[in-house]
């Protein structure tokens, strides 16, 4: 059974570009979640998600932060015009339909803005 | 605000001996706990977790008790092993069941380092 994949595992932007961030949850998994984590710091959560509805985005910027969860495909976080701020780790984690504190997480993407 | 926080960014244990991490909290509505472990340039694995009703739980090496009038948890690691060296977070969550949103409330975790 594979475990939640994120790609890509690095991702170097130049100040203004977009960042796309793909996830794709366990199988049988449909609940998603994004949290970004800053250096020296936990994570922090940004948005969760349902097959093709966004449940919670409290957690993200009202600016170029957007998130979905296609019928088919992974979940996608799009960043558009990203800025130096914008560096960090962001994870992925996916629980089961019925819901469940326990989450799984992927291993990250590393997102550099130079 | 930091509503779960965890005060020790490095913890240094002999191997064999025991571990242990703490972690508090600020708001009265969270009802789950979680540990989690990280090594670096990976995601945070589940280790145990306690509900609010409960005071005590463990599994293998790891206890995590739970007090809930001082709104501090801890993990026990006994013995620690060098492959425990990692970095722990406690996270947090409050039960939605309208809407099964069950995010994590983290705290800054800490560094452990099982000396040999």
């Amino acid at each position: 059974n594979a475990g939640v994949m994120q790609n890509p595992r690095h991702l170097v932007r130049r100040r203004g570009q977009e960042a796309r961030l793909r996830c794709s949850p366990m199988k049988g998994h449909s609940h998603v979640y994004w949290y970004r984590q800053l250096p020296e710091e936990g994570l922090k959560f940004m948005v969760y998600l349902q097959k093709e509805n966004i449940i919670d985005e409290s957690g993200m910027p009202k600016e170029r932060f957007s998130a979905e969860f296609p019928k088919e495909g992974p979940s996608i976080l799009r960043i558009q015009q990203v800025v130096r701020g914008d560096s960090a780790a962001y994870f992925c984690a996916s629980s089961p339909p019925w819901g469940n504190y326990e989450q799984y997480f992927g291993p990250g993407t590393r997102l550099t803005v130079t | 605000d930091q509503q779960v926080k965890q005060n020790s960014p490095s913890l240094s244990v002999q191997e064999g001996r025991i571990s242990i991490l703490n972690c508090d909290y600020t708001n009265s509505m969270f009802d789950y706990f979680l540990w989690y472990k990280k090594y670096p340039a990976e995601g945070p694995t589940f280790l145990i977790s306690i509900s609010s009703i409960k005071d005590k739980n463990e599994d293998g090496r790891f206890t995590v008790f739970l007090n809930k009038s001082a709104k501090h948890l801890s993990l026990h690691i006994v013995p620690s092993q060098p492959g425990d060296s990692a970095v722990y977070f406690c996270a947090a969550s409050v039960t939605r069941l309208m809407d099964s949103n069950y995010q994590l409330i983290w705290g800054a975790g800490t560094k452990l380092i099982i000396k040999p």
